[in-house]
């Protein structure tokens, strides 16, 4: 079983859409999680960090289910602009601080 | 405002050749990271430094060796490439063992022929 799973999509929705991606962990022990954006195999960015409370950040919504392993990403409003590949982030802090990733799911926003 | 610097950016290898990729942070981050990013794959990492002087294998470490020579610098070595290590390399760092954002370099990309 991969540490970190994401489903890879691709998700292809019009714009104004919402879209919601999943990822599920394995290491119970995780303490960090994140959600990142590449675009078109360029740098990694982070998009948002995600806490136990869950977290808003405009039309950006993250949610984390510990009891689950489950980590959660909404897009409200869906843009051409949001077309990019989003990788879910785990930080196994009890390994030294290994930060693994999903294999990102892509998402393809049509006008 | 250099953040992470990664050299080359692009690199032709014949099978069998060695060659050192290159990483520096200015951040003053404690935590240093080799990925691996293949066509339809996540980034897969290799090794990574939770600070100066250690470092610990990922999930792909084998054909690959490492030195965190500093703070600063995390160098990736090929002793004798092979075309299955063809990829786009990145590295990255961050703070407080990887609890705080990870910033990256933008790539190398590695063919071996």
């Amino acid at each position: 079983r991969k540490e970190v799973e994401q489903d890879p999509g691709p998700f292809n929705v019009p714009e104004g859409a919402t879209v919601a991606f999943n990822c599920t962990y394995s290491n119970s022990a995780s303490q960090s999680f994140f959600w990142y954006r590449q675009d078109c195999r360029k740098e990694p960015k982070l998009l948002m960090s995600v806490y136990s409370s869950g977290n808003e950040d405009g039309r950006f919504t993250a949610q984390l289910n510990r009891a689950s392993q489950y980590i959660s990403l909404l897009i409200r409003d869906s843009k051409l602009s949001d077309s990019a590949t989003y990788l879910c982030v785990v930080n196994e802090r009890n390994q030294g601080g290994k930060l693994i990733f999903g294999q990102g799911t892509e998402l393809s926003v049509k006008p | 405002n250099a953040g992470v610097t990664q050299t080359p950016k692009f690199q032709v290898l014949k099978t069998g050749q060695s060659m050192t990729l290159q990483c520096a942070q200015d951040m003053n981050h404690n935590s240093m990271y080799w990925y691996r990013q293949d066509p339809g794959m996540g980034l897969r990492l290799i090794y990574y430094s939770a600070s100066e002087g250690t470092t610990d294998k990922g999930e792909v470490p084998n054909g690959y060796n490492v030195s965190r020579l500093n703070k600063r610098e995390f160098s990736l070595r090929l002793e004798s490439a092979a075309p299955s290590q063809t990829s786009v390399y990145f590295c990255a760092s961050s703070g407080q063992e990887g609890v705080t954002e990870a910033f990256f370099g933008q790539g190398t990309r590695l063919t071996v022929v």
